[in-house]
């Protein structure tokens, strides 16, 4: 199983981009990364995923380099509410069409005034 | 929808205690998951299932048994409740199969003190 490496902790001010990074250098071909975030001991919130290409949606930017080996979240304009803890995740493919998510301990992005 | 619905909330128990934390969705989803979480420390699986009467186990199996009887419920149950099994418990679906990258769905725990 690919595994993921992420800082323990980021500050980012109100309105500036967030920039969470990932390594996951063990990623296999067809290992999709997975953002997902915690807020305050709640359920994990899905924020977005990709295979090799850059994606944006409503809530963030990912992008993923060429080699897949590194991926980096992007909040664009920052708010309080998005305080919380960032897990970056590759999905584990099980053997038919099982499939399992490993979450490791994330990145808790503190955003301040 | 109501998403991913865990009762209850919060459970107290003593040490040898029994009980079953429920786990339904409304999605039709055929994957479910079963998370626990402590203090400092990432999810990690304890059993999941893909679909009725298809169970298999995560990470952390021990001292928990699941079973999947129709495809909107799951739930866990513990036999001998221990210590350590004082955690956030949290329940997850997707969809499967060509769509195997779908999203995990979460509910939003139950918080377990074992005394």
């Amino acid at each position: 199983d690919a595994k993921t490496t992420q800082p323990t902790s980021m500050d980012c001010a109100e309105g500036r981009a967030a920039n969470l990074p990932c390594n996951h250098s063990t990623i296999s071909g067809n290992e999709y990364v997975y953002w997902y975030r915690q807020i305050h001991s709640q359920g994990p919130q899905y924020i977005i995923h990709g295979l090799k290409n850059n994606e944006t949606n409503e809530m963030a930017s990912l992008i993923i380099t060429e080699d897949r080996k590194s991926s980096t979240l992007i909040l664009p304009h920052a708010t309080l509410r998005d305080t919380a803890v960032y897990y970056c995740i590759v999905r584990v493919v099980n053997t038919g069409t099982a499939s399992k998510l490993t979450f490791g301990t994330g990145t808790r992005l503190q955003v301040t005034l | 929808n109501a998403g991913v619905t865990q009762t209850p909330k919060f459970q107290v128990l003593k040490t040898g205690q029994s009980m079953t934390l429920q786990c339904a969705q409304d999605m039709n989803h055929e994957y479910m998951s079963w998370y626990r979480q402590d203090p400092g420390m990432g999810l990690r699986l304890i059993h999941y299932s893909v679909g009725a009467g298809i169970t298999d186990q995560g990470e952390v199996p021990n001292g928990y048994n699941v079973s999947r009887s129709t495809t909107e419920d799951f739930p866990l149950r513990l036999l001998s409740a221990a210590p350590s099994q004082t955690s956030v418990y949290f329940c997850a679906s997707s969809r499967l199969g060509s769509s195997y990258n779908s999203p995990l769905h979460f509910g939003n725990g139950t918080r377990l003190t074992v005394t």
